[in-house]
């Protein structure tokens, strides 16, 4: 099956350093992808999107993503995280319905 | 500014009573999504409308049902609740071509 693969469940930063997040997919031609965060007790927001084009995609909040097709990877990263940024950040990816990764908590820690 | 609304925020129920979660928005959106969301598994589609009239099951559907009368609402309803159906509970909608879903803020159900 057609789906998105986010390895990491939990992933903890310290204020002010990188964040990386990975999510890889297995779909055979070049998938739209997404990546969401969802913050305690909210519903989810779009970061960022990739139908084609440039493979570094800018987002909201700072966020940065990258697709690469060698490695069937859409990684998310921000260069210097903030506290408000500790939330949990979902991976998706389209054919024919939106399908999710099961979600990497992001903590951090002053 | 458009939105979309889901009600009620939080819901308690006992196993067997039907229950109904409601979704309104506002963005004129042909496309309306059901999800539920559960640790470890992210968030699963139950049923998806594209129009009016038009409903199409999800991966995990069973229990569930939803009819599209309107563009603003899809109306999910849990026939005979289960303690498998606690989760939370999420409405989304998108454009007609467009695969970018807006959320609403979710529904938190509770079966005992």
């Amino acid at each position: 099956a057609q789906s998105v693969t986010q390895p990491d469940i939990h992933i903890t930063v310290s204020e002010g350093a990188s964040l990386e997040l990975r999510c890889n997919y297995s779909y055979g031609a070049t998938p739209y992808l997404f990546w969401y965060v969802q913050s305690p007790g909210q519903g989810l927001q779009l970061l960022l999107k990739y139908f084609s084009g440039d493979t570094l995609v800018q987002g909201i909040k700072g966020f940065e993503a990258e697709f690469k097709r060698s490695q069937s990877s859409f990684n998310l990263r921000k260069p210097s995280v903030h506290w408000s940024d500790a939330a949990e950040y979902f991976c998706a990816g389209y054919d024919y319905k939106l399908s999710f990764g099961a979600g990497t908590t992001v903590t951090v820690r002053a | 500014d458009a939105e979309i609304t889901q009600s009620p925020r939080h819901k308690i129920t006992e196993t067997g009573r039907q229950v109904t979660l409601a979704c309104h928005q506002t963005w004129n959106h042909n496309n309306m999504f059901w999800y539920r969301q559960d640790l470890g598994h992210g968030l699963r589609l139950i049923h998806y409308s594209y129009g009016v009239q038009d409903t199409n099951k999800g991966e995990v559907s069973d229990g569930y049902s939803v009819s599209r009368s309107n563009t603003e609402d899809l109306p999910l309803t849990l026939e005979s609740a289960a303690s498998s159906q606690t989760s939370v509970y999420f409405c989304a909608s998108s454009e007609s071509g467009d695969h970018e879903q807006f959320f609403g803020p979710g529904t938190r159900l509770t079966v005992l």
